[in-house]
C-alpha cells in the first residue's frame, strides 16, 4: 500500500519570499510522484511530476521539486512566491502503470501575504 | 481543446434521495477516474474505468455507490439513498497514456 504525508496543513508566507512545501511518501514498490494545485472553486491542475531520470523536476509557474529516494521525499519549492500562488497544494503518488490511481496527501494551504 | 467537464456543478438533495453525477472526459482519453474530496477524508479514489469496464472499484465506500461508463466516454456516478456523510466535492479525471490525469471542476454535493 502507498501513502502520502503532507505535514504542513497551512504555510503562510510573504510575497517574494521563498517557500517549501513538504511531502513524504511510503511505498513498498517504485512510484511516480506528482504535485497538483487547486485554486479556489476549481479542479486540480498538475504542477509537475517525477517519473524517472533527473531527480530535480521543474514545473509550471516557477515551481520545482526534488525527488529524494533515501528520504522518501518530494518537496515542492519556489524561490519567490506571488499573491497568485495562494492555493491548496496536493502531493500524490501512483504505481508505475500509467493508469494507476492517485493516492493524495491531505494538502497544504499556501497563503501568500502582500 | 475542451477539458474534462462535470455536471451539475452544484447539487443539493435531501437525505434518502438518489443523485446522478455526470463526467465528460477529454475526447480520446480511455482512462477515467472518480475521486471524492471532503473535509474529513481529503481526496479519495473511488473508481477507475478503462474503456467501459471498471477494473478497480476498490474506493467505492458502500453499495449505495455505483458508476457506469458508456461508449468509452461519458460516465455517471450514482449515489442511492444519500446520507449526510456523502456531502463532498466529486471530482472526475481522465487520462490517455501520459501518466497525467486531467481533472474536471467537480460537482459539489450537499445532502441536507
Amino acid at each position: 500500500a502507498q501513502s502520502v504525508t503532507q505535514l504542513d496543513s497551512q504555510v503562510p508566507v510573504f510575497e517574494e519570499a521563498p517557500v517549501e512545501l513538504r511531502c513524504n511518501y511510503s511505498s513498498s514498490v517504485s512510484v511516480y510522484l506528482f504535485w497538483y494545485v487547486q485554486y479556489p472553486n476549481q479542479g486540480l491542475q498538475l504542477l509537475l511530476k517525477y517519473l524517472s531520470g533527473s531527480t530535480l523536476v521543474k514545473g509550471i509557474n516557477g515551481f520545482e521539486a526534488e525527488f529524494n529516494k533515501s528520504q522518501t521525499s518530494f518537496h515542492l519549492r519556489k524561490p519567490s512566491v506571488h499573491i497568485s500562488d495562494t492555493a491548496e497544494y496536493f502531493c500524490a503518488v501512483s504505481g508505475l502503470d500509467n493508469t494507476d490511481k492517485l493516492i493524495f496527501g491531505t494538502g497544504t494551504r499556501l497563503q501568500v501575504f502582500p | 481543446g475542451a477539458g474534462v467537464s462535470q455536471s451539475p456543478s452544484n447539487k443539493v438533495t435531501e437525505k434518502g434521495k438518489d443523485v446522478e453525477l455526470r463526467c465528460d472526459p477529454i475526447s480520446g482519453h480511455t482512462a477515467l477516474y472518480w475521486y471524492r474530496q471532503s473535509l474529513g477524508q481529503g481526496l479519495e479514489f473511488l473508481i477507475y474505468f478503462q474503456g467501459n469496464s471498471a477494473p478497480d472499484k476498490s474506493g467505492l465506500p458502500s453499495d449505495r455507490f455505483s458508476a457506469e461508463r458508456t461508449g468509452g466516454s461519458v460516465s455517471t456516478l450514482t449515489i442511492q439513498r444519500t446520507q449526510q456523510e456523502d456531502s463532498a466535492v466529486y471530482l472526475c479525471a481522465s487520462s490517455s497514456t501520459s501518466n497525467e490525469q486531467f481533472f474536471g471542476p467537480g460537482t459539489r454535493l450537499t445532502v441536507l
